[in-house]
């Protein structure tokens, strides 16, 4: 089955301590992303990237940090800089050929809970 | 900047008809998208149209745009109590990048 994944479901960590948030796709997608979810406020984009090697900061990048070393897969790390990290993450992919549209794909999320 | 409104939320009767509006203010959009979300998950896919449509319908969903407006909205036959979730309208900025500009979210409440 092609899909995205994202481990784990719900992490807890405690505030001063970096996480490491995972997203795979085996959809064969150039393109991916992360978004931060909050209550009320929509999905709000963390980074993204459209080829490996190369990644750029969406409107809120302050506090994160991501590489894309494979096609495949595109961790995000939250850093102790990030003010309010607990969330709801979600990741997702794209092809980057306009005949085929731009839809993304999501993942189940991860919710980050940071006490 | 883009930007993508929605007003949040619905409250419709189990069998009815629900229409769920969306406002967005780029020019140069090609697709814009529907989609949904259940408590707890991820987005899913629902429908797009492209921006030269002026109607889409896929079942119980049918989507209207009307590009002089910059007013898009989806209705939805028939709703069901499954049909309760979160609905994000969603805007391709186009350019160089994939990017998704998303509204708000309108949450749907169906009431049995």
């Amino acid at each position: 089955d092609g899909g995205i994944t994202q481990s784990p479901k719900y992490l807890f960590r405690k505030e001063g301590q970096n996480v490491t948030l995972s997203c795979e796709q085996n959809l064969n997608h150039d393109a991916m992303y992360w978004y931060r979810q909050d209550p009320g406020q929509g999905l709000r984009l963390i980074y993204y990237s459209q080829i490996v090697n190369d990644f750029q900061k969406g409107d809120i990048a302050e506090g994160y940090s991501v590489s894309r070393e494979k096609k495949e897969s595109f961790p995000l790390t939250v850093t102790s800089a990030q003010k309010n990290p607990t969330a709801f993450y979600l990741c997702a992919s794209s092809s980057t050929y306009s005949g085929l549209g731009y839809e993304q794909y999501f993942g189940p999320g991860t919710r980050l809970t940071v006490t | 900047g883009e930007d993508v409104e929605q007003s949040l939320f619905l409250s419709v009767r189990e069998g009815d008809s629900s229409v769920i509006n969306c406002t967005y203010t780029d020019s140069s959009s090609t697709y814009l998208y529907w989609y949904k979300q259940e408590p707890g998950a991820g987005l899913q896919l629902l429908t797009y149209i492209f921006s030269n449509m002026d109607m889409k319908q896929d079942q119980r969903l049918t989507v209207l745009l009307n590009k002089k407006d910059k007013h898009l909205s989806l209705r939805i036959a028939d709703t069901q109590t499954g049909d309760s979730a979160i609905y994000f309208c969603a805007d391709s900025i186009g350019g160089a990048t994939n990017k998704l500009i998303f509204g708000t979210g309108t949450l749907l409440a169906v009431q049995p």
